[in-house]
């Protein structure tokens, strides 16, 4: 089954603690995504990365940190500087084509106590 | 800079018409997408519109017209399962580095009634 995965789908952790979540797709896209989701907000965009080995800020960067080692894989370290880390949080791959659309994986639901 | 509105919720009757309206302001535009998402869920795509005119797909479709700024996506045939919000999207061609932005309304939260 081609996809994108995201685990796990719930995670709990203690204020100032770094937490690092995975974002796996076997779909073959070059380019990949974080957004983070709040209530009553869009989906604002954290990083993406267009090619492995290569990454960009999106609009709120500050007190994240990716990796793209591999085409499959870019996960998203949420640090110990961002100040408000609880949200859910969806990765994302672009179909690229006429229309570049955006394929979402299943989301993880960040918590922080 | 971007901004997107939708409204912030609706309601509508099984077996209904529902429309729910997009309008935008960004700094270029190279399509609009329509995503559903359930609670707790990931969005779906639905439509991406390009041209002016309306794109039907099933009990959905989706109107675009650049010159006003506007989209609606329309469900016939309201079902329960269709409770769920409904996210505006537009992509704009205009940030250097060659990455097309898209951005994101905040979405409609849709409620269909018995």
């Amino acid at each position: 089954d081609g996809g994108i995965t995201q685990s796990p789908k719930y995670l709990f952790r203690k204020e100032g603690q770094n937490v690092t979540l995975s974002c796996e797709q076997n779909l073959n896209h070059d380019a990949m995504y974080w957004y983070r989701q709040d209530p009553g907000q869009g989906l604002r965009l954290i990083y993406y990365s267009q090619i492995v080995n290569d990454f960009q800020k999106g609009d709120i960067a500050e007190g994240y940190s990716v990796s793209r080692e591999k085409k499959e894989s870019f996960p998203l370290t949420v640090t110990s500087a961002q100040k408000n880390p609880t949200a859910f949080y969806l990765c994302a791959t672009i179909e690229e084509g006429s229309t570049d659309t955006q394929y979402f994986g299943p989301g993880t639901r960040l918590t922080v106590l | 800079g971007q901004n997107i509105d939708q409204p912030t919720e609706m309601t509508a009757t099984e077996g209904a018409i529902v429309q729910i309206n997009c309008t935008y302001q960004t700094s270029g535009f190279n399509g609009l997408f329509w995503y559903q998402q359930h609670a707790g869920e990931a969005p779906t795509f639905l439509s991406y519109n390009v041209l002016d005119g309306l794109e039907e797909k099933g009990r959905f479709s989706s109107f675009l017209s650049r010159s006003k700024g506007y989209s609606y996506l329309l469900l016939k045939e309201l079902q329960m399962k269709d409770s769920a919000s409904y996210l505006c999207a537009v992509r704009d061609p205009s940030n250097s580095g060659g990455y097309q932005k898209v951005t994101f309304g905040t979405g409609t939260k849709l409620q269909v009634i018995p």
